[in-house]
C-alpha cells in the first residue's frame, strides 16, 4: 500500500529565512508522481510542486525546490526566502494508481508553515 | 481563466436534511473527483468519474452519492448528512495524462 508521511505537525520560520518540510513515502510501484500543495486558511488547495519518480534532477518552481532523494524514499520541500504569504498548511502527496484513468492522490497528515516577521 | 469553481462555499445544512454540493470546470479535463477533508485530516478520495464512468472508494459511505450530467458539472449529493459529515469538500479535475489535479476553492459543509 501506498503511504505519505509528514512528521511535523507545525513549524516556524523567521521571514527571509528558508525552512525545509519533511516528506517520506513507501510504495512498491516502480513509477510514481509526488506532489506538493499548500492550503491556506481559505481552504483552497493550490499546486506548488511536482516530482516525477524518474526525474534526474530535483525540480524547482521559483522559490519552491523539491529535495529528492529515492533510495531514502523522501520528497522534502524547500522554501527559500519565506515570505507573511507563506504561512499555510502543505501538504505531500503521491498519484496513487486508479484504474490507470488518472491517479488519485495520497496525502501526508500535513505540516503548518507559521512566520513570523 | 479556466478554472474549478465550487458553489456554494459555505452550506449549512440540518441532521438529516439531504445537500447536494456544486462543482464545474472549464479545463474540459476527464477526470473529475471529490475529496472530504475532516477538520486537521488530510483530503480523503470518495470518488472519482473518469468521463461517465463511475468509480467509488471502497470505504466511501453508501450515504454519500455522485452525478455528473455532463464534461464540465459534477455534484455531490448527500442523503442524510449526520454530525460526523461537517466537513471541506474539495472538487478536483485532471487530464489522463496530467500530473497535477486542479482544485476548486472547496466547499465547507456544516450540519447542525
Amino acid at each position: 500500500a501506498q503511504k505519505i508521511t509528514q512528521t511535523q505537525p507545525g513549524m516556524f520560520v523567521q521571514e527571509k529565512e528558508a525552512v525545509t518540510l519533511d516528506c517520506t513515502y513507501d510504495t512498491s510501484d516502480p513509477s510514481y508522481g509526488l506532489f506538493w500543495y499548500k492550503q491556506p486558511s481559505s481552504g483552497e488547495m493550490i499546486f506548488l510542486i511536482y516530482q516525477g519518480s524518474y526525474d534526474q534532477q530535483n525540480a524547482t518552481e521559483g522559490r519552491y525546490s523539491l529535495n529528492f532523494q529515492k533510495a531514502r524514499k523522501s520528497a522534502n520541500l524547500v522554501i527559500s526566502a519565506s515570505q507573511l504569504g507563506d504561512s499555510a498548511m502543505y501538504f505531500c502527496a503521491m498519484r496513487g494508481v486508479l484504474y490507470n484513468q488518472g491517479g488519485k492522490l495520497i496525502f501526508g497528515q500535513g505540516t503548518e508553515l507559521s512566520v513570523k516577521p | 481563466d479556466a478554472m474549478v469553481i465550487q458553489n456554494p462555499r459555505y452550506q449549512v445544512t440540518q441532521f438529516g436534511k439531504p445537500v447536494t454540493l456544486s462543482c464545474s470546470q472549464t479545463l474540459n479535463h476527464n477526470v473529475m473527483y471529490w475529496y472530504q477533508q475532516k477538520s486537521s485530516q488530510a483530503p480523503k478520495l470518495l470518488f472519482h468519474y473518469y468521463d461517465k464512468d463511475f468509480n467509488n472508494e471502497a470505504d466511501t459511505p453508501d450515504n454519500f452519492q455522485s452525478r455528473r450530467p455532463n464534461t464540465s458539472f459534477c455534484f455531490l449529493d448527500i442523503r442524510s448528512p449526520g454530525l460526523g459529515d461537517a466537513a471541506m469538500y474539495l472538487c478536483a479535475t485532471s487530464s489522463r495524462e496530467a500530473y497535477e489535479q486542479y482544485f476548486g476553492p472547496g466547499t465547507r459543509l456544516t450540519v447542525t
